[in-house]
């Protein structure tokens, strides 16, 4: 079975500018979180998204937005960035939900600018 | 607030000692916790958990020791080597409803030949 997919890696933006993330879960699972790292910071939960709707939400600010689509591959987008989003973004699928057992993918990092 | 607290940041051990990795947590609502693995540039991977029900679980080399009156779990390594050098992050599930995973700032283990 392939693993959870992330694109981009790596991605360079400017502040003000937003940006789109996307992850191809594991096939068959269909809860799909979104997580935030930084070094002093660790994993932040940023959403969860099950069966194409919003199941969960963390403490980050409206400029962070996700969806699902009905194949369960997701998007989270962060809309007029900022140099304190630069970070380690990773997606995680499930079978069953964010509550369960995890498996991420490689990350994206982003860098502000 | 922060829930789950792993409060060293790092940690050296030689190779073939034992490493222990404590994480505390503050919410007695948590009934299970899991322990992730994370190389550079990679995405968490799950290593081992353990219910709220049970004080110890092994699995080769790792074991998970928790103490629930006191709130606190281990991962105990032994003997650790070199391809164990990583960081580590201790994860909570509280016991009702599809709530996240609450995860530790990590530890960041370095195993020295």
């Amino acid at each position: 079975k392939a693993g959870v997919t992330q694109t981009p890696r790596y991605l360079i933006k400017t502040r003000g500018q937003q940006v789109t993330l996307s992850c191809s879960p594991i096939s068959g699972h269909r809860s799909v979180s979104w997580y935030q790292q930084t070094p002093g910071q660790g994993l932040q939960f940023l959403f969860e998204y099950f069966s194409e709707t919003q199941r969960n939400k963390g403490n980050f600010p409206g400029r962070f937005s996700g969806r699902q689509f009905s194949n369960s591959r997701s998007e989270m987008n962060v809309s007029t960035l900022e140099l304190g989003d630069s970070a380690l973004y990773l997606c995680a699928s499930s079978l069953t939900g964010a509550s369960y057992e995890q498996y991420f993918g490689p990350g994206t990092r982003l860098t502000v600018t | 607030d922060q829930q789950v607290k792993q409060n060293s940041p790092s940690l050296s051990v030689q190779e073939g000692r034992i490493s222990i990795l404590n994480c505390d947590y503050t919410n007695s609502m948590f009934d299970y916790f899991l322990w992730y693995k994370k190389y550079p540039a990679e995405g968490p991977t799950f290593l081992i958990s353990i219910s709220s029900i049970k004080d110890k679980n092994e699995d080769g080399r790792f074991t998970v020791f928790l103490n629930k009156s006191a709130k606190h779990l281990s991962l105990h390594i032994v003997p650790s080597q070199p391809g164990d050098s990583a960081v580590y992050f201790c994860a909570a599930r509280l016991l009702s409803g599809n709530t996240p995973l609450v995860f530790g700032k990590g530890t960041r283990l370095s195993v020295i030949a």
